[in-house]
């Protein structure tokens, strides 16, 4: 069976501009997380999606970000306004309600110049 | 609040030794897990071992253990055997109860290298 994917793999773009990353989870499960991880750093929480409202977003950065995973499976994470401290990596990551286990994706490697 | 403390930004080892990595945590929560990710140059972050707060006995996975010592708030992570392969950035993760969703709080990692 397929895993999480997430496209663009890669995105640069410039100051200002609005950009959209797309996660796909394994099928079936319910529960979504996006992560931020800047370089050399460990991932940080961003938002969680338990079917198709978000559950918790106290991890988003600021009101320029925002998410929506509108048919309970897809995820899309909109930056509006992008900046240059927003570069990193986004991961996106599914679970099932059985698993402990969090199922990443390979990420989006977001540059902003 | 909880947190995740990884104090080796890095480590050499020669391949086929075992390597221990590091790993404390701070939690108020009685039910939690904690984990261990690899996550290699290419930036896959992949699962290797789980170990639940209420578990009487460390978790194994092949050549990873986990040494969990409960009382002094560690998890650390044990390879034996270690192999060229093994070269990667490790992480120690926290997943907490139901009220926070069950979201993972990362340390900062461990870059591992393998000497061969």
């Amino acid at each position: 069976g397929a895993g999480v994917s997430q496209t663009p793999s890669n995105k640069v773009t410039e100051k200002g501009k609005y950009v959209e990353l797309r996660c796909d989870p394994i099928s079936g499960h319910t529960a979504l997380y996006w992560y931020r991880q800047s370089l050399g750093q460990g991932p940080e929480f961003l938002i969680y999606f338990q079917g198709t409202g978000a559950a918790d977003d106290s991890g988003l950065p600021n009101d320029r970000f925002f998410a929506v995973r509108p048919e309970g499976s897809v995820s899309t994470l909109k930056i509006q306004r992008t900046e240059r401290g927003d570069s990193a990596v986004y991961l996106c990551a599914s679970t099932s309600d059985f698993s402990h286990e969090q199922f990443f994706g390979p990420g989006t490697r977001l540059t902003v110049l | 609040a909880q947190k995740i403390t990884q104090t080796q930004p890095g480590m050499f080892v020669q391949e086929k030794e075992a390597v221990t990595l590091d790993c404390t945590y701070d939690t108020s929560d009685q039910s939690y897990g904690l984990f261990w990710y690899k996550q290699p140059s290419s930036g896959e972050m992949i699962f290797l071992i789980y170990q639940g707060s209420y578990d009487e006995q460390n978790a194994t996975e092949g050549r990873y253990s986990l040494n969990f010592q409960k009382a002094r708030k560690s998890a650390n992570l044990v390879i034996s055997a270690s192999q060229l392969g093994d070269s990667a950035m490790y992480f120690c993760a926290m997943r907490g109860t139901l009220d926070s969703n069950y979201q993972l709080i990362w340390g900062a990692g461990t870059k591992l290298i393998i000497k061969p």
